[in-house]
């Protein structure tokens, strides 16, 4: 597509419950990016993926995310037993090795997850 | 101390004024540089690349010292339709893969 998109744009989600959130970069980048943004912060790195390899996940706060990239395009977030202070958008962004040090990384619109 | 530091802010200005936004890195290693712009309940969005010569589009100059690893944006003649959090951001590659890093923002309004 022309865009990163991710769906769905807002979940809430009771405590304890699993959540998953979808990714779908833009066509052909091979580099996918999740972050978490609390409000008021800027958007901390969770995790990557180069293709469908996850080359990097010192960002996930715990054990109860998990992300997966099958077939190195759509990507999953998933948080198990969600807890309040999961709260936050999370974002996903994608690239393309070769432009990324010039033009960063395009964002999706986000999930805006609420756990009550 | 978090890796890429900016001004608190808020900055509340009027139309017409020329605003500079600071921001500082604490990686020497970090490769490229950005300003992204940031709207209410957006995604964050490119604003400009920040190269060693300086650079400028239109209204805004981005500037970057790598000895001081410090990186700075102006705004000139700015518009209501500046209003947004400014974003400070540093590449920083492990490998092959680049990492972005993100400051906190700087919230900007622009008033009539």
């Amino acid at each position: 597509g022309a865009g990163v998109s991710q769906s769905p744009r807002y979940k809430v989600a009771k405590r304890g419950q699993d959540v998953a959130l979808r990714c779908d970069p833009i066509s052909g980048h091979v580099s996918l990016f999740w972050y978490q943004q609390a409000l008021g912060q800027g958007p901390e790195f969770l995790t990557y993926f180069q293709n469908e390899a996850q080359l990097d996940k010192s960002g996930l706060p715990s054990d109860r995310f998990f992300a997966e990239r099958p077939e190195g395009s759509v990507s999953t977030l998933k948080i198990q037993r969600t807890q309040q202070e999961d709260s936050a958008v999370y974002l996903c962004a994608s690239s393309s090795l070769d432009r990324q040090a010039d033009y960063g990384y395009t964002f999706g619109s986000g999930t805006r997850l609420t756990v009550v | 101390r978090k890796e890429v530091e900016q001004d608190p802010g808020p900055f509340n200005v009027p139309e017409g004024a020329t605003v500079a936004f600071n921001c500082t890195y604490s990686n020497s290693a970090s490769q490229s540089f950005f300003w992204y712009r940031q709207d209410c309940r957006k995604e964050p969005k490119l604003l400009m690349s920040v190269y060693s010569s300086g650079n400028e589009d239109g209204r805004f100059t981005a500037q970057l010292n790598r000895a001081s690893q410090y990186i700075s944006l102006l705004i000139r003649d700015s518009k209501l339709s500046d209003s947004a959090t400014y974003l400070c951001v540093v590449l920083n590659y492990g490998g092959s893969q680049g990492n972005l890093i993100f400051g906190k923002g700087t919230k900007l309004s622009v008033k009539p």
